[in-house]
């Protein structure tokens, strides 16, 4: 079967860095992405990976290991505007061109 | 800037009658998909919307409940038909091939549903 986990619930600190891991099991692979979703808002895409390594975009990082079906967003210096849900995505093969199967999401809750 | 819209926004509809959400962007995009969220849940796919023909279903889905048009490469419609109490939900409409990364899907505002 195809499964994505993460963590459901996770509480940093203003100012600090939080890192929310991934874990994946797909019929095949084709790109991982992190989404961000606020409260009663649509997601937002956050990044993309396809390689092995770590993708930089400002505060928020994601790294992505294939052969361990396993990714990971760092959010560095945290804001109280981040508490949201982050939602991992992953694309595989087969199925409906594009097809993204989402996990459950992780609720940061970031606190002053 | 570009734009991925949604209407209605959200609605309240009484059982048994159906919802047409309309999902239109601002430029041609290649793939156009709907996703439902239940409250309290991760996004599921309903279908991808083809231009020009049948939309694809994903399992648990069906043509007669969730009937699905894109007459162009800037719209698409999903009506949910024949409402319960358990179609209450997010309807969320997404676009590929839009802005780079082109791999990416950028979501609509959605369609916030209650059905009493």
């Amino acid at each position: 079967g195809q499964n994505i986990d993460q963590p459901t619930e996770m509480t940093a600190t203003e100012g600090a860095i939080v890192q929310i891991n991934c874990t994946y099991q797909t019929s095949g692979f084709n790109g991982l992405f992190w989404y961000q979703q606020h409260a009663g808002e649509a997601p937002t895409f956050l990044s993309y990976n396809v390689l092995d390594g770590l993708e930089e975009k400002g505060r928020f990082s994601s790294f992505l290991s294939r052969s361990k079906g396993y990714s990971y967003l760092l959010l560095k210096e945290l804001q109280m505007k981040d508490s949201a849900s982050y939602l991992c995505a992953v694309r595989g093969y087969g199925g409906s061109q594009g097809n993204l199967i989402f996990g459950k999401g992780t609720k940061l809750s970031v606190k002053p | 800037s570009a734009v991925i819209s949604q209407k209605p926004s959200r609605d309240i509809c009484q059982r048994g009658t159906s919802l047409t959400i309309q999902c239109q962007v601002d430029s041609q995009v290649t793939m156009m998909f709907w996703y439902r969220q239940q409250p309290g849940q991760s996004l599921t796919l309903i279908a991808t919307a083809n231009q020009g023909s049948e939309a694809t279903y994903e399992s648990g889905f069906v043509i007669d409940k969730f009937p699905i048009s894109r007459p162009n490469l800037t719209f698409s419609t999903l009506t949910v038909s024949n409402m319960s109490p358990e179609d209450s939900s997010i309807y969320l409409c997404s676009v590929q091939g839009w802005i780079p990364p082109q791999e990416t899907q950028y979501f609509g505002p959605g369609t916030r549903l209650l059905v009493l």
